[in-house]
């Protein structure tokens, strides 16, 4: 069946753009995650939903990252004003539901470059 | 804070030759326990997980951790290494009272010599 899929695979932006990055989970996922990996890293939580709600958005670094989930699908992060800092990979994951029984399915991830 | 550690930024090993991954967590309780492998260009996929039970555990492509609560370490094994097992590895934590978050390590890279 199909996985976790992330648009576009590869962003490259100026700073101070507006940029949006989806995900499309896995049919039938109500749980849905977005992380952050940066160069070396391991993967940094942002928020996560379960349904079309922010369970917890405490990963957010500042007021310019956003994400939503208006159908309890698809998600979109949005990052306004990008900062060279803000360069990474966005990975998105999901799984049937939220719990730590429930494993989640990552996607490829979008490569951000904010130049 | 809970974190978890991983004390090998990078390894290389012969193939054939067995591997031993190390992780370290911080938390009072026994949090949920993962190791997942990331190859170049592939998403995360998970190998193996322990929550409880049998402290030795078996995952997919021939892994297996052993969690020691008195060494707070979940280290990640293989006997033989296979060419294909280069990736890079993070080991991560689940909380209980967090029903999203998982927290990750900084990874380790493992290159395979022929």
């Amino acid at each position: 069946g199909a996985g976790v899929s992330q648009t576009p695979s590869n962003k490259v932006t100026e700073k101070g753009k507006y940029v949006e990055l989806r995900c499309d989970p896995i049919s039938g996922h109500t749980a849905l995650y977005w992380y952050r990996q940066s160069l070396g890293q391991g993967p940094e939580f942002l928020i996560y939903f379960q349904g079309t709600g922010a369970a917890d958005d405490s990963g957010l670094p500042n007021d310019r990252f956003f994400a939503v989930r208006p159908e309890g699908s698809v998600s979109t992060l949005k990052i306004q004003r990008t900062e060279r800092g803000d360069s990474a990979v966005y990975l998105c994951a999901s799984s049937l539901v939220a719990g730590a029984g429930y494993e989640q399915y990552f996607g490829p991830g979008t490569r951000l470059t904010v130049t | 804070a809970q974190s978890v550690t991983q004390p090998d930024i990078h390894i290389t090993v012969s193939e054939g030759a067995s591997l031993e991954l190390r992780c370290n967590y911080s938390y009072g309780a026994t949090p949920y326990l993962f190791w997942y492998v990331q190859s170049p260009g592939q998403g995360l996929q998970l190998l193996l997980k322990y929550f409880s039970g049998d402290t030795l555990v078996q995952g997919i492509k021939g892994f297996e951790a052993e969690f020691k609560r008195s060494q707070s370490s979940f280290n990640l094994r293989k006997p033989s290494v296979h060419w294909s097992d280069a990736a890079e590895y993070f080991c991560a934590v689940w909380r209980s009272s967090n029903t999203g978050k998982l927290i990750f390590g900084q990874g380790t890279t493992l290159q395979v010599k022929p």
